[in-house]
């Protein structure tokens, strides 16, 4: 069974640093993998998408890698911004009967502070 | 373009009622999933369907929970003899056809249901 784990559970930290959130997966054979902010009481808003063939994703100040093979992904954030304080979720997507289905991890919760 | 639209947002139902939870989504999409999310919880797939179709329920508890997703009109997650421990936000996504699919799903704002 798939199982999603992210680290640090939280992370808090002062304006302008760069970061790294990680995310790892016990089963390798994926479809994607996405990485998600969700803002309190809010939906998730999709940041970046991986194909299980690709191994990054840029996005403005927002990288993704994907080491399938090890089983992780890192999203890294550039100069972090208070407004970029919320919790990132990744989840991986299964492949064959399980394509239907997203795997979430618990995600990390990010404040930045001015 | 609208998003996913999901109603209502919040939900508050005394244990044994009834609850219907509704998704519209984004246009052009022929795929729903809805997810819950336990407090303190990550969030757990529960179905995934296509219209009028049920691919996959595995993650849907067999009693009081049912999902569908008419040729017309939104799909509708329904839970009967709602008890405490329903009390969850819950998401709908979608995504559109497999032909054209990266495999992206868009998600809504979520329900919250609290249960009384």
């Amino acid at each position: 069974k798939q199982e999603v784990t992210q680290i640090p559970a939280a992370l808090s930290v002062p304006e302008g640093e760069n970061l790294v959130l990680n995310c790892s997966f016990t089963d390798s054979a994926i479809y994607n993998l996405q990485w998600f902010r969700q803002d309190p009481g809010k939906g998730l808003t999709s940041l970046l998408l991986i194909q299980s063939s690709q191994r990054e994703q840029t996005s403005g100040r927002l990288n993704a890698s994907l080491d399938k093979s090890s089983g992780r992904s890192t999203l890294y954030i550039a100069a972090s911004q208070p407004g970029d304080s919320a919790t990132y979720l990744c989840a991986v997507r299964g492949r064959g009967s399980t394509l239907g289905r997203l795997y979430f991890g618990r995600g990390t919760q990010l404040t930045v502070w001015p | 373009n609208a998003g996913v639209m999901q109603n209502p947002r919040h939900l508050v139902r005394r244990r044994g009622q009834e609850a219907r939870l509704r998704c519209s989504p984004m246009k052009g999409h022929s795929h729903v999933y809805w997810y819950r999310q336990l407090p303190e919880e990550g969030l757990k797939f529960m179905v995934y369907l296509q219209k009028e179709n049920i691919i996959d329920e595995s993650g849907m508890p067999k009693e009081r929970f049912s999902a569908e997703f008419p040729k017309e009109g939104p799909s509708i997650l329904r839970i009967q003899q709602v008890v405490r421990g329903d009390s969850a936000a819950y998401f709908c996504a979608s995504s559109p056809s497999e032909t054209a699919n990266t495999g992206e799903l868009f998600f809504g704002e979520g329900s919250r249901l609290t249960v009384l």
